[in-house]
């Protein structure tokens, strides 16, 4: 079975870091596109940033240079580093498996950060 | 990397069908037949429903289903039940390695 789970949110300072863990199941994650995407709440879904099977990357203006999608193959799990976090990053972050066709068909539950001093 | 435009909400009885718009630009809806659709109920994660336009994913039932005319995507839901109440997103490819996501549509089922 196809399972993706994330890990590490939790309440943080402005201007601190975090590094977030989607662990995955029953796929590679070395072998899909993968994507994180966050909701603030009571807001919409909004795509974070992208990482190809062949290593490419790309991320929302909103996180350029202060998030970084990176992956360990040998641990079959996808991260997001987050530096420099800001009251406005608060949001459950979700980690979703890239399907055949520029779609993502398999999401994580979810996990909540929480930037606030 | 502007949000694509959704209706705030959409209402009906048990049995009518609702449409959802999704309107982009020609960089994304209208560039690229990449448009995919998300149920979200309360609390839960974004489950595929529809992706590259019109093609429903695994196990969705065909009461669902996708359209796109120029820059403007469209969901509809025929027959509606109480458990299609949730929060719907399209989303598109736009280009490059981005995506961008709808603002998100409310289906209430009256």
């Amino acid at each position: 079975e196809v399972q993706l789970v994330e890990s590490g949110g939790g309440l943080i300072q402005p201007g601190e870091s975090l590094r977030l863990s989607c662990a995955a199941s029953g796929f590679s994650v070395g072998t899909k596109y993968m994507i994180w995407v966050r909701q603030a709440p009571g807001k919409g879904l909004e795509w974070v940033s992208i990482l190809y099977a062949g290593g490419t990357t790309d991320y929302a203006d909103s996180v350029k240079g202060r998030f970084t999608i990176s992956r360990d193959n040998s641990k079959n799990t996808l991260y997001l580093q987050m530096n420099r976090l800001a009251v406005e990053d608060t949001a459950v972050y979700y980690c979703a498996r890239g399907g055949d066709v520029h779609n993502f068909d398999c999401w994580g539950p979810g996990t909540l950060v929480t930037v606030s001093s | 990397q502007s949000a694509l435009t959704q209706p705030r909400s959409v209402s009906g009885s048990p049995g009518q069908s609702v449409t959802i718009s999704c309107t982009g630009t020609s960089s994304d809806v209208g560039g690229w037949n990449y448009v995919s659709w998300y149920q979200q109920h309360p609390g839960k994660a974004p489950k595929l429903m529809i992706y590259a336009v019109n093609k429903r994913s695994s196990g969705v039932p065909d009461g669902f289903s996708g359209s796109k005319s120029g820059n403007t995507a469209s969901l509809t839901i025929s027959g509606l039940q109480a458990e299609h109440e949730a929060d719907y997103y399209c989303c598109s490819y736009a280009g490059g390695y981005t995506y961008v996501f709808g603002t998100g549509t409310r289906v209430t089922v009256l």
